[in-house]
């Protein structure tokens, strides 16, 4: 069935660091692709999204490339910041023949100062 | 817009009550989702609405556990009898359509003791 796996956590890194979190999907069809971010005793927000292969999607200095060669919608960002410290969700959603909408288990980022 | 609504922030009730929770969507989103977050489960999609109807539940625990959208601007989720291995945080999310970006609400968390 349609799943999302992301790279488990925590990652810690310091300030001004490359962040990669990976983000994998098995999906019939064509899903959009989402990255939620969750801080500290708040709900989820969209971060970005892609809907089609090749898409890009980049908000705050975060990016995802939608690539469906490789089933992969990693999110990176070049320089983090201690703002950035957060639980970050991976999210597939499908409306072909099943409605799905299905969130990875999250990974949690430190950032140190 | 004043965004998903969970009026309720913290709920404590004892093991054995009846509780309910509360969400209101942003207005004109013709879907409508419930959340349980745990430490240990992570976040699990536990049944959401299209126009009112609920669509899939297969998230649901178990019987205990019951969802009702009586009209677009309202659903409540309702657990009868409550157990202590229920407390967790419950996030309402709405949306315009199912590959879309979903709007979280700020989360109830709930503690049965």
């Amino acid at each position: 069935g349609d799943s999302v796996t992301q790279m488990e956590g925590p990652v810690t890194l310091s300030e001004e660091a490359f962040l990669t979190i990976n983000c994998t999907y098995t999906a019939t069809g064509y899903p959009s692709l989402f990255w939620y971010v969750q801080y500290p005793g708040e709900g989820l927000q969209l971060l970005l999204k892609a809907t089609k292969a090749d898409d890009k999607g980049s908000n705050k200095g975060f990016e995802a490339t939608y690539r469906k060669e490789t089933t992969s919608f990693h999110l990176e960002k070049g320089s983090v910041q201690v703002s950035d410290s957060a639980v970050y969700f991976c999210a597939l959603s499908t409306s072909d023949r099943d409605d799905k909408i299905i969130f990875g288990k999250g990974t949690r980022l430190h950032i140190l100062p | 817009d004043a965004g998903v609504i969970q009026s309720t922030r913290h709920e404590v009730t004892e093991m054995g009550q009846e509780v309910t929770l509360r969400c209101k969507p942003i207005s004109g989103h013709d879907y409508l989702f419930w959340y349980r977050q745990t430490m240990m489960r992570g976040l699990e999609l536990l049944i959401y609405f299209n126009n009112n109807v609920p669509i899939d539940d297969s998230g649901m625990p178990e019987d205990r556990f019951s969802a009702k959208m009586p009209n677009a601007s309202f659903s409540t989720l309702k657990i009868q009898p409550s157990e202590p291995r229920d407390s967790a945080v419950y996030f309402c999310a709405s949306s315009l359509n199912l590959w879309e970006t979903q709007y979280f609400g700020p989360g109830t968390r709930l503690l049965v003791l």
